[in-house]
């Protein structure tokens, strides 16, 4: 049963317009959410996290959206740049889960000089 | 920046060896996971640690692997025997806890011929 769902496993865009990944949950106790990017021959690096009582969180280019009724959210890059292409990770956090983190299978973005 | 460091980052042995990964966690946190990447499954956890007591171990197989953590500077995943269908990448992360990101080393990535 797969609780944290991204369902595009790659998106190609320009540079310098908005990239938008998504990602959709089923299990309504997660309350603290995150990106993260991952290069090749890399590990996962830490990019953004929304706690479930905001609706968004925004760190220079890079916002994260909750909206906790549709139990979706996503990360918005503006401008996209050709080093934000990789693989990018949604994961999820449940009270009580003990720090547990759940994530989704990624998607590979692409972004063209 | 401070980064968790995985030792060795590639591993190449035949089938019924003994396979040990080892972690060195950032200082002062004081969660560790143990995930394996694969292409079919995506990034699953195998076992976490929290003030280096086991708390989740339920993602290994248990009859050949193990986790423990000796001290607050390492941590170790065996496998013994290990089999090809545990060729993956194994990453380690270590974190402050709830609410709080994960950071992760460049992985070990393991083949068992």
């Amino acid at each position: 049963d797969q609780q944290v769902k991204q369902n595009s496993p790659s998106l190609s865009v320009q540079e310098g317009r908005i990239s938008i990944l998504n990602c959709d949950y089923t299990n309504s106790m997660f309350d603290y959410f995150l990106w993260y990017k991952k290069y090749p021959a890399e590990g996962p690096t830490f990019l953004i996290s929304i706690s479930s009582i905001k609706d968004k969180n925004e760190d220079g280019r890079f916002t994260v959206f909750l909206n906790k009724s549709a139990k979706h959210l996503s990360l918005h890059i503006v401008p996209s740049q050709p080093g934000d292409s990789a693989v990018y990770f949604c994961a999820a956090q449940r009270e009580g889960s003990n720090y547990k983190l759940t994530f989704g299978k990624g998607t590979l973005l692409t972004v063209n000089p | 920046d401070a980064r968790v460091t995985q030792t060795p980052r590639h591993k190449v042995t035949e089938m019924g060896q003994e396979v040990t990964m080892r972690c060195q966690p950032i200082l002062g946190h004081n969660t560790v996971f143990w995930y394996r990447q694969t292409m079919m499954q995506g990034l699953e956890l195998l076992a976490y640690f929290r003030n280096r007591a086991p708390l989740d171990d339920s993602g290994m197989p248990k009859d050949r692997f193990s986790a423990e953590m000796p001290d607050a500077t390492l941590a170790t995943l065996k496998i013994q025997p290990s089999e090809p269908r545990d060729s993956a990448v194994y990453f380690c992360a270590s974190g402050r806890g709830r609410d709080q990101p994960q950071h992760f080393g460049d992985g070990t990535r393991l083949s068992i011929l």
